[in-house]
This record gives structure tokens, sequence and C-alpha cells, in this order.
């Protein structure tokens, strides 16, 4: 079954700062992929999903995520964080009877 | 359109005392997943339903809990009887159709507590 790995259970940058949190996808390649984001007190909430095809995803708040297959990767990133980017982010990929599987999740810590 | 929608958004109760965490999915929704999330062990699925009927229950974590899904629009999380250790924050979310490609819809979750 497929399944995904998060490196890094926290991140922190400043403000203003790239942004980059790191997926990477067992070998063989996944259909679909999703990031999800989850806000203090909610629930997740999709940021983005890479179908088959495509390299380059853009997603919700200027997030994007870039699928590598030479790498096994669906790293998320976004250009210029800001504060209100502090969250705690998933990669989910499809894993039997189509049910996705999360990732452990990375805390983004944003810094004034 | 409204969201997934739980209740309750927090309940606080006695070990021993039976707990039942609701859930409204989305209207039109054909799939409805129960999750429980803790900082120890993540995000976990505990039973996944496709029109109305459960598919999958391997993550009910034993006999104290069990999920129905009585009608399209409605479905129940039951613990009986609650222990300290089920306290967590658990999930509703649901889905358009059965198909990997579908996007997973949450509601805020219920934070259990249980003394």
């Amino acid at each position: 079954a497929q399944s995904v790995t998060q490196l890094g259970s926290h991140v922190s940058v400043s403000e203003g700062a790239l942004v980059l949190l790191r997926c990477n996808y067992s070998s063989s390649v996944p259909p679909y992929l999703f990031w999800y984001v989850q806000y203090p007190n909610q629930g997740l909430q999709l940021l983005l999903k890479y179908t088959t095809g495509a390299t380059l995803v853009k997603g919700i708040n200027g997030f994007e995520a870039e699928f590598k297959k030479s790498e096994t990767s669906f790293h998320l990133t976004k250009p210029s964080a800001h504060m209100s980017d502090a969250a705690e982010y998933f990669c989910a990929v499809p894993g039997g009877s189509y049910i996705p599987t999360f990732g452990r999740g990375t805390s983004l810590i944003v810094h004034p | 359109d409204a969201g997934v929608i739980q209740s309750p958004r927090h309940e606080v109760t006695e070990m021993g005392q039976e707990v039942t965490l609701r859930c409204k999915p989305i209207s039109g929704h054909n799939s409805l997943f129960w999750y429980r999330q803790t900082m120890m062990r993540g995000l976990e699925l505990l039973i996944y339903f496709n029109n109305n009927v459960p598919i999958d229950d391997s993550g009910m974590p034993e006999d104290r809990f069990s999920a129905k899904m009585p009608n399209a629009s409605f479905s129940t999380l039951k613990i009986q009887p609650s222990e300290p250790r089920d306290s967590a924050v658990y999930f509703c979310a649901s889905s358009l159709t059965q198909g990997s490609n579908q996007p997973q819809h949450f509601g805020d979750g219920t934070r259990l507590s249980i003394l």
C-alpha cells in the first residue's frame, strides 16, 4: 500500500521567508496526492490536489507543490510566509479501499 | 453550502460514562469517515462508511467503540464505557464518492476529555 513520509515534525520560518514542507511518497507513482492544512481548533481542509500528468500544482493561499518522480517527492512551498500560515500541514496519498493515507503532519511556525 | 457538522464541539465526562459523538455530512456526499487525532498517534482512521454501509472498521480500537449511519445525513460514534485513554479529538469527514481521487471534507471535530 502507498504511504507518505513527512520530514520534520516542526518547521520554523520568519514572516516573509520561503516556506518548504517536505513530503515523499513510497516507490510507485500515485495517481493522486493531496496536501491538507489544519488551523488550530479546526478540521483539515484541502490545500491542493495533484493528478497524474501535472508537475506544478497551485493551491489556495499562495501555496504550490511540485511533483518530482525522480525524487518521489511532492514538497509544498510558498514564497513568502505570513503569520496566518501557522498551522499543521498534512500530505496524503490514496491507500487501500479508497481510504487516504495521511502523513504524520508538519507544524509550521511563523515568527514575526 | 454547509460543511460537515459535528456535535458537541467539546465533551468532558467521567470514566465509565457513555459518550455519543454526532456528525452530519455534506449533503450529497456518499462516503463518511471517523478519525481520531492525538499527539502520540497522529490521525487515525476508525471507520469508513459508503452509502450508509460500514466498509472498513479495522481501525476501531475495541468493542467499546461503535458507529452507526442510519441514513445519509447522520452518523454517530459511541464509546461505552469511556476510559481516560479515549481522550482525543474526533473528526468526521465526508467525500462525494468512494474513490481515491476524492478529497475529504472535515468537520471541526469534537474534543473529548475523559476524567
